[in-house]
């Protein structure tokens, strides 16, 4: 079956710790990206990558850091900097490196801090 | 800054009635637009995409159109049913980034 996998699905976090979120893709898309939801917001954009070895900030970067060393593989690392890491996190990823193509979701993880 | 606003909020409607839900969107100079569904507690499923050079596209029971100039895209479901309640959201490209709006949170009722 081709498509985007995110592991956990459901991820509890204490005070002070880092985490990391997987996500994998087996489409041999080139782009990743992930998001962030809130309840009644929209999905905000935490970091995105067109290409192996390279990555760039979105719009809610602080507090998060990715690493991008294999073209199927995009984690996410939320660190204790992050001061409300509550959410849902959304992986996403297109093929090639332009905008005219759609872009495809993986089925998320809920990260709750106790 | 592109902003992207969807209306309404929320709509709950009989079944077998066709719908129109509404997206607008600030900067008209996008690549695309993109249409997604959401099922409580998972992932975004792709819907329908437009191309920045199209005026609408079509799959099945939905049909999205695109004004770039006004800054407007509708998504249209024809003969609603009750496993089409879920929340819509609309997001556009113009930076080889989306930018998502709230969503449409729609029920439809047997």
């Amino acid at each position: 079956d081709g498509g985007i996998t995110q592991s956990p699905k459901y991820l509890f976090r204490k005070e002070g710790q880092n985490v990391t979120l997987s996500c994998e893709q087996n489409l041999n898309h080139d782009a990743m990206y992930w998001y962030r939801q809130d309840p009644g917001q929209g999905l905000r954009l935490i970091y995105y990558s067109q290409i192996v070895n390279d990555f760039q900030k979105g719009d809610i970067a602080e507090g998060y850091s990715v690493s991008r060393e294999k073209k199927e593989s995009f984690p996410l690392t939320v660190t204790s900097a992050q001061k409300n890491p509550t959410a849902f996190y959304l992986c996403a990823s297109r093929p090639g490196q332009t905008s005219y193509n759609e872009q495809f979701f993986g089925p998320g993880t809920r990260l709750t801090v106790l | 800054k592109q902003e992207v606003t969807q209306i309404p909020a929320a709509l709950s409607v009989p079944e077998g009635e066709n719908l129109v839900l509404n997206c607008s969107f600030t900067d008209s100079a996008i690549y695309n637009l993109q249409w997604f569904r959401q099922d409580p507690g998972k992932g975004l499923t792709s819907l329908l995409l437009i191309q920045s050079s199209q005026r609408e596209q079509t799959s099945g029971r939905l049909n999205a159109s695109l004004d770039k100039s006004s800054g407007r895209s509708t998504l249209y479901i024809a003969a609603s049913q009750p496993g089409d309640s879920a929340t819509y959201l609309c997001a556009v490209d113009n930076t080889d980034k989306l930018i998502f709006g709230t969503g449409t949170r729609l029920q439809v009722f047997p």
